[in-house]
C-alpha cells in the first residue's frame, strides 16, 4: 500500500530537550516535505527536499532541522525544542515536477512541549 | 510565501444542504488542489484543477479554476454526516513554477461540520 508513515503519533516533551519525527515513504517520490497545522493558520510549511541530499527551507523553517540522506526518508528534528513549537505536524510526498502535484500526507504527529 | 485566504472558516449546516467555499489570492496560481482533512488524518486529495476555467467533478463534489488564475471554489451538494472535516485550498504559485519544485501555499481551511 502506497503511503506516508510517520512517527510517533503523538510526543509530549520538556522544553530544551532534542527530539526527532521520522517521516517515510514508499512511493519513490522524489519531493518530500513537512508542514505544521495550527488553528486557523492552515499548513505551513517547514522545510522541503527536492531529492536526496537536497533541503531548503519553507516559510517558518525557524527551530527545525531536517536531511535527506535517503530517499524515502525525511526526519524532522527540533534541536532544542519550546513550547510554540507545539503543533501538529505532518509529512508529505510527491513525484518532483510541476504537473505531479499530488502531495501524498501522512497521519501526523502531534507535538507538546511543556 | 504566498497568501490564500480561503473562507467562511467555519460552516454549520444541515445535512442535505449544498456547501460553497472558494479560496482567493493577489497572486496567479498554475494549479489549485482542493484538499479533505478528517479529524486525526492526514489531508487527502479530493480535486485537482489544472487549468484556468476548468471545471470538475468528483462525486458530489464540482471545483472550479478561476478565469483569473487568482480564485476556486468548491461545492458540495447534499451533504451527508461524514463530509464532516477540514476542507483546505492548495496551489502552486506561478512564480514557483520554474523552481521545479513542488511547494504548495495552503488556504486557512474550512471547517464543516454537518447536523444529522
Amino acid at each position: 500500500e502506497a503511503q506516508v508513515t510517520q512517527n510517533p503519533r503523538y510526543l509530549i516533551t520538556v522544553t530544551g530537550k532534542k527530539l526527532t519525527v521520522t517521516c517515510s515513504q514508499n512511493m519513490n517520490h522524489e519531493y518530500m516535505s513537512w508542514y505544521r497545522q495550527d488553528p486557523g493558520l492552515g499548513l505551513r510549511q517547514i522545510y522541503y527536499s527536492m531529492n536526496v541530499e537536497v533541503t531548503d527551507k519553507g516559510d517558518v523553517p525557524e527551530g527545525y532541522k531536517v536531511s535527506r540522506k535517503e530517499k524515502r526518508n525525511f526526519p524532522l528534528i527540533l534541536e532544542s525544542p519550546s513550547p510554540n513549537q507545539t503543533s501538529l505536524y505532518f509529512c508529505a510526498s510527491s513525484f518532483a515536477g510541476a504537473m505531479n502535484t499530488e502531495a501524498f500526507f501522512g497521519q501526523g504527529t502531534r507535538l507538546t512541549v511543556v | 510565501g504566498q497568501q490564500l485566504n480561503q473562507s467562511p472558516q467555519s460552516m454549520f449546516i444541515q445535512e442535505g444542504e449544498d456547501v460553497s467555499m472558494n479560496c482567493t489570492s493577489s497572486s496567479i496560481f498554475n494549479t489549485w488542489l482542493w484538499y479533505k482533512q478528517d479529524p486525526g488524518e492526514g489531508p487527502v486529495l479530493l480535486i485537482a484543477l489544472y487549468k484556468a476555467g476548468e471545471l470538475t467533478s468528483n462525486g458530489r463534489l464540482t471545483a472550479q479554476f478561476g478565469i483569473t488564475r487568482k480564485d476556486s471554489f468548491l461545492n458540495i451538494s447534499a451533504s451527508i454526516p461524514s463530509d464532516v472535516g477540514i476542507y483546505f485550498c492548495a496551489g502552486h504559485p506561478q512564480e514557483e513554477i520554474n523552481n521545479a519544485g513542488n511547494m504548495l501555499t495552503f488556504g486557512g481551511g474550512t471547517r464543516l461540520m454537518v447536523k444529522p
